[in-house]
Parts: structure tokens; sequence; C-alpha cells
């Protein structure tokens, strides 16, 4: 079965304590992206990786950190995470450039 | 800056009525198009996709895209409980990487 994998879904933490969300896909697709979603605010993409080593920064990049060392997998680093990065994040992956996003199950992150 | 641009609604329409979703982008050179449904905490599942101008009907779904006019819209036939949700409009540049820009969707109500 094709998947977009995100853990973990749900997670509460403090200020400044280092954070990592992992995203794995089987789908062998070459693009993937991080974004969160806030009330109000909509889907907002955070970082996007185009193949294996090959990442860039998306709309709210500050904060965050990605890396792209196999295919498969991508996860979202917090180094200092602060209440404003209190969100629901999604991973997302692409088959090509102009085709359809599948997304994860999300990751609903709690900074108090 | 890219602009999809959606009423947040709600909209609401009674059961078995057609239900109409609207967006808009600002982006000419924006090549595909895609509506997403998204339910309260879950990740954005596709709808359909559009990428020539005209027409597109998937089962009670019907996508239409305007270039001209820069307008991409979703209709509902036989509108069903189940179909209240979120609907989030996306369109692809035609950027290296073709990021995929959302709006920030519209609430979809349907009453039984």
């Amino acid at each position: 079965e094709a998947q977009v994998t995100q853990n973990p879904r749900y997670l509460i933490t403090v200020t400044g304590k280092k954070l990592t969300v992992t995203c794995s896909q089987n789908m062998n697709h070459e693009y993937m992206s991080w974004y969160r979603q806030d009330p109000g605010l909509g889907l907002r993409q955070i970082y996007y990786s185009m193949n294996v080593e090959v990442t860039d920064k998306g709309d709210v990049p500050e904060g965050y950190k990605v890396s792209r060392k196999e295919k498969r997998n991508f996860p979202l680093i917090l180094e200092s995470p602060s209440p404003n990065q209190t969100s629901l994040y999604f991973c997302a992956t692409k088959e090509r450039a102009r085709t359809e996003a599948f997304f994860g199950q999300g990751t609903r992150l709690t900074v108090v | 800056q890219k602009e999809v641009e959606q009423n947040s609604g709600p909209l609401s329409v009674p059961e078995g009525a057609i239900a109409s979703l609207n967006c808009t982008y600002s982006d000419r050179g924006s090549q595909s198009f895609f509506w997403y449904r998204q339910y309260s905490g879950k990740s954005p599942e596709l709808i359909m996709f559009i990428y020539s101008n005209g027409d597109k009907e998937d089962g009670r779904f019907t996508a239409q895209l305007n270039k001209a006019s820069q307008y991409v819209s979703l209709l509902i036939r036989d509108s069903q409980p189940s179909d209240s949700a979120t609907y989030l409009c996306a369109v692809v540049d035609d950027s290296g990487y073709s990021t995929l820009t959302f709006g920030k969707g519209t609430m979809l109500l349907v009453s039984p």
C-alpha cells in the first residue's frame, strides 16, 4: 500500500527542547515537502526537496531544518522549538513536478 | 507572492443540492490545478485535478478551469452530509520545483 508515514502523530514538548518529526514514503517519489497548517492561515510550505541532498526553503522556513539523505525519508528538525511553532504539520510527496501531492497523516505539535 | 483565493464560507447547502466552490489564482504561469477535501484534523485528500481549460467530470464532481480568467471551480452534485468538509484549491506554478500553493479553503456544510 502506497503510504506517507509521519511520526509522531501527537507531540507536546517544552520550549527549546530539540525535536525531530520523521516522514517516510514508499512510493519512490522524488519530491517531498513539509507544510504547517494554522487556523486562518491555511497550508504553508516550510521546506521542500527535489531529490536526495537537494533541499530549499519554502514560505516559512525560519526555525526549521530538513535533510534528505535517502530518497524515502525527509525529517523535519526543530532545533529550539518555540510556542509559535505550535501547529499541525504535514509531510507530502509528489511523483513529478506538476502532479498531485500525497499527504501523511499529520503531526500535531504543541510547544509550551 | 503567488496567491490562491477562496471564500472561507461556510457554504451551506441542503442534501441533494449542488454545491459550487470557487477559487481564483494570481500566477498566470500556473500549470496544474487540484481540489482537495480535508476533514477536521485529518490530512488533505485529492478529489480532482485539471490541467486544461474546460470541464472535467468524475462521478458527482466536476472541475472547471478558465485560465484566461484565472478561475477554477468545483461542483458537487447530489451533495451528501458526508461531503461536509473544508475544500482546498491548490495550484502548481511553472518553476523548477513547481511549488504547490494552497488556498485557505472553503468550509462546506451539507444539511440532511
